[in-house]
């Protein structure tokens, strides 16, 4: 159960688009559509941002969207809101356990 | 208003034992898989462990097999972590979770119980 692989941080001016990329194997991302991702601020609990690859749940915003091109799922964030620095995760579903989660990426809005 | 609170945390010494709880309230608890995911100071998510609505299909993380038991009392709607042998690297904020609908996603968090592993 290998962490899926995200980079160590990303960052971006406000206004500005960023993507998050997470990367798997045949055995999660690539072999099932259940990718999700996670905001997580400081000392809170981690929200659902995406599901099931690009579904977005009620009250997410819609600048948030997520996608997948074979083995590496994405999360990408348009309209880059200093509200949106925090922590990101994604988790995959895997054919050898339930799920596992991305080591996480950092984004800072400069 | 769905609502988990996780309580049972703590500081302990290396090879005792712990039982995490959750508490669940605003949904048919029932229905719903359960989860449990990790995560130590400044570190990542860890998901740890998961069971079924009916308590009878449990799975694990390779890291905790054979030292962590999920379980569930339906009738108390009430989520359980019994930790045996106790690592320093088991120390971490252990959560509770549940998705929309089944057990690929979370949606519902608690806040967390912080288990601290030291001697």
């Amino acid at each position: 159960q290998s962490a899926l692989t995200q980079p160590a941080s990303v960052s971006g001016s406000p206004g500005q688009s960023i993507t998050i990329s997470c990367t798997g194997s045949s055995s999660d991302v690539g072999g099932y559509d259940f990718v999700s991702w996670y905001q997580q601020h400081p000392g809170k609990a981690p929200k659902l941002m995406i599901y099931e690859v690009s579904n977005r749940p009620s009250g997410v915003s819609n600048r948030f969207s997520g996608s997948k091109s074979g083995n590496t799922a994405s999360l990408t964030i348009s309209g880059l809101q200093a509200e949106d620095e925090a922590d990101y995760y994604c988790c995959s579903y895997t054919s050898s356990g339930p799920l596992v989660f991305g080591g996480g990426t950092k984004l800072t809005a400069l | 208003e769905v609502q988990l609170v996780e309580s049972g945390g703590g500081l302990v010494q290396p090879g005792e034992s712990l039982r995490l709880s959750c508490a669940a309230s605003g949904f048919t608890f029932s229905r719903y898989w359960m989860t449990w995911v990790r995560q130590a100071p400044g570190k990542g998510l860890e998901w740890v462990a998961n069971i079924n609505p009916e308590g009878s299909g449990k799975y694990y993380a390779d890291s905790v097999k054979g030292r962590f038991t999920i379980s569930r009392d339906n009738a108390k709607n009430s989520l359980y972590l019994q930790i045996n042998s106790l690592r320093v690297e088991d120390t971490a904020v252990y959560y509770c979770a549940r998705g929309l609908t089944g057990n690929v996603h979370f949606y519902y968090w608690g806040q967390g119980t912080l288990v601290t592993v030291s001697s």
